[in-house]
């Protein structure tokens, strides 16, 4: 258990329609990563935040946007869905000491239909 | 862009062989640099990592090895088991706050 807790687990939805994911990084840890990996892929970067403020951008579509919380929780929000917007959704948090591991979550698998 | 580069992408391997998986990244800046093992329906989990002050670290069976003129970073795990089997990611960590991962490797050890 890496102390990262994300839901939901699962998620199906219809083209068009908007989601939210939510993570709660481990406890003490500031930054939270999110990275999207689709089937066979790798795991491509989308955003980072550390204590409530974005950090670093990837290719984040701009359908996409995410958030950190004073909690320190984050959400992710897909709007505008597409079929090949169906992924794993992973979220990571690490500790606040520059260049470290990164602990993920079991991630959301997303499925648009 | 900061870009990593790994290979091969599949990897099979007789049970007590070698294994060796090889990335390249971009980002001159770049100072961190972990491996990832993903089991099935799971996340990453972090098995070995290297900084940029070291050339080689090593962990019971899995060892890295990093050349930093020639941006090349390479995971080594020997005496290979059954359990070993899974999807291997490098990743490198850039002078912009970002944890940039390669392609993956599926490896799988035949028993």
């Amino acid at each position: 258990d890496s102390g990262v807790t994300q839901t939901p687990k699962h998620l199906i939805t219809a083209t068009g329609q908007r989601v939210t994911l939510r993570c709660s990084p481990r406890s003490g840890d500031l930054s939270v990563y999110w990275y999207q990996q689709s089937l066979d892929q790798g795991l491509q970067f989308l955003i980072q935040y550390y204590n409530g403020e974005e950090r670093a951008k990837g290719n984040i579509l701009e359908r996409f946007s995410a958030q950190q919380f004073p909690d320190l929780h984050s959400e992710l929000n897909l709007s505008s869905l597409e079929l090949g917007d169906s992924a794993l959704y992973f979220c990571a948090s690490k500790g606040p000491s520059g260049a470290g591991e990164l602990f993920f979550g079991e991630g959301s698998r997303l499925t648009v239909l | 862009g900061e870009n990593v580069e790994q290979h091969p992408s599949t990897l099979s391997v007789q049970e007590g062989d070698s294994a060796v998986i090889k990335c390249t990244y971009s980002d001159s800046a770049s100072n961190y640099f972990p491996w990832y093992k993903q089991e099935l329906g799971k996340g990453p989990q972090l098995i070995i990592d290297i900084r940029s002050n070291v050339g080689e670290k090593k962990d019971q069976r899995i060892a890295v090895t990093l050349n930093k003129t020639a941006k090349h970073f390479s995971l080594h795990i020997t005496e290979t088991q059954p359990e070993d089997s899974a999807v291997y990611f490098c990743a490198s960590h850039t002078g912009g706050f970002k944890t940039i991962f390669g392609a993956g490797t599926r490896l799988f050890v035949k028993a």
